[in-house]
């Protein structure tokens, strides 16, 4: 069960560089949201979907691009990475709401 | 807007010893859900507890009991006889009832708990 994946695990950007943090699931649900986490506060909300074709912003949404062409993926975009945005991405999934939300291992990445 | 807030940073104890969690948290939603995660040091998101707002009875499974009084907004979560393996960074959150809020969910700034032998 491969449940929610993300890749890459880890990744170092210089500022002004652009990636795309890659997630996916296997498991149909509808929702998915990305969140980054931060000493001391948290994880915070970026974006999330509802569904193939529907995104919406979170509470941190500055700077991060996202899609979600099919139920199984999730990429989001740093457009223009500053050392503000390193932190450790969680993807998550979930089948609707109020049910447990399934994270994948999380990415590390550093902007230098 | 929603607002959790876990007011411990860290907590220390020796195993065995029991472990209470505080959780508040502020919402204007008439429903929603409550839910503990642990992050143990190897850094993923562990599923522990999940509680709907109206339902306010509460519960043991195994050593992890929870309070949830909807008239004072709190939330917390006791470790019982604690054990070495549960050192960990626990996180109490808020869903609301709405389709359209996608799951989202709105995190405590986590406790560190550290259980020494």
């Amino acid at each position: 069960n491969a449940g929610v994946t993300q890749t890459p695990k880890f990744q170092v950007l210089k500022t002004g560089q652009s990636m795309t943090l890659q997630c996916a699931q296997d498991m149909n649900h509808e929702y998915m949201s990305w969140y980054r986490q931060d000493p001391g506060m948290g994880l915070r909300l970026i974006h999330y979907s509802v569904g193939a074709g529907i995104t919406d912003q979170g509470e941190v949404p500055n700077g991060y691009n996202v899609s979600r062409s099919t139920t199984e993926d999730f990429p989001l975009r740093l457009l223009s990475a500053a050392p503000s945005q390193t932190s450790v991405y969680f993807c998550a999934s979930s089948p609707r709401e109020g049910t447990e939300a399934f994270f994948g291992q999380g990415t590390r990445l550093t902007v230098v | 807007a929603q607002k959790v807030t876990q007011a411990q940073t860290e907590i220390s104890v020796v195993e065995k010893e029991d472990v209470t969690l505080d959780c508040v948290y502020e919402t204007r939603d008439t429903t929603y859900y409550l839910f503990w995660y642990k992050q143990p040091p190897s850094g993923e998101l562990v599923f522990l507890i999940r509680r709907n707002s109206f339902d306010e009875q509460n519960e043991i499974s195994g050593r992890y009991s929870w309070n949830f009084q909807k008239s004072t907004s709190s939330f917390n979560f006791t470790i019982t006889a604690s054990q070495v393996v549960d050192s960990a960074v626990y996180f109490c959150a808020l869903s609301e009832r709405n389709k359209a809020a996608g799951n989202k969910l709105t995190f405590g700034g986590g406790t560190r708990v550290l259980v020494k032998p």
